[in-house]
């Protein structure tokens, strides 16, 4: 089944400590995408990228940054920067940016607090 | 600014009623606006798209409503079911082809 991979589910940080997220999808999609959702808002998005060796800052990329190694991979990593991290992150996909005409997938999030 | 906005409040309706759903944007000028279904601790999942030349949408139960004049989408759920409860978003494409979400709202249908 194609889909979105999202790992871990669950992930604990310790003020001062980098923390990175895994997202892999087997879709070939070209897009990916990452989105913060705190409760009572909606998703907001960090990071995008429309190809491989590309990405481009999204609302809210302070402390947050990404690579794009391989089309399958977008890898996320919340800094020490990021003041505020304790968040569910949300990673996503799409067929290539501004192809209308279909949704984005999304994986199944990474609930990420500080401890 | 640019705004989208949904019912903060939660619906509560009674299983085999129609669900009505608002999302209201400004500032905004979509070529298109998604409908997706969300489930407590998952990500969301595409349920519809409708293009700004489209009045109106259908798939099975679902039907989305998409007035550029009024900035305003309209989700429903006809007969509805408990196994529809759950928080439905809207959102639009911000010219770029990225997508801006609403915050949500949470359905409760009781049977």
């Amino acid at each position: 089944d194609g889909g979105i991979t999202q790992s871990p589910k669950y992930l604990f940080r310790k003020e001062g400590q980098n923390v990175t997220l895994s997202c892999e999808q087997n879709l070939n999609h070209d897009a990916m995408y990452w989105y913060r959702q705190d409760p009572g808002q909606g998703l907001r998005l960090i990071y995008y990228s429309q190809i491989v060796n590309d990405f481009q800052k999204g609302d809210i990329a302070e402390g947050y940054s990404v690579s794009r190694e391989k089309k399958e991979s977008f890898p996320l990593t919340v800094t020490s920067a990021q003041k505020n991290p304790t968040a569910f992150y949300l990673c996503a996909s799409s067929i290539r940016l501004g192809v209308v005409g279909y949704g984005y997938t999304f994986g199944s999030g990474t609930r990420l607090t500080v401890v | 600014s640019q705004k989208i906005e949904q019912n903060s409040e939660a619906l509560n309706i009674q299983e085999g009623k129609t669900a009505t759903l608002t999302c209201n944007y400004t500032n905004y000028s979509p070529a298109y606006l998604q409908w997706y279904r969300q489930d407590p601790g998952r990500g969301p999942v595409f349920l519809l798209l409708i293009r700004e030349n489209e009045k109106e949408k259908r798939k099975e139960r679902l039907k989305v409503t998409f007035d550029t004049t009024l900035k305003q989408s309209l989700f429903h759920i006809t007969a509805s079911q408990p196994a529809d409860s759950a928080t439905y978003l809207c959102a639009l494409d911000n010219q770029g082809g990225k997508l801006i979400f609403g915050q949500g709202t949470e359905l409760s249908v009781k049977p």
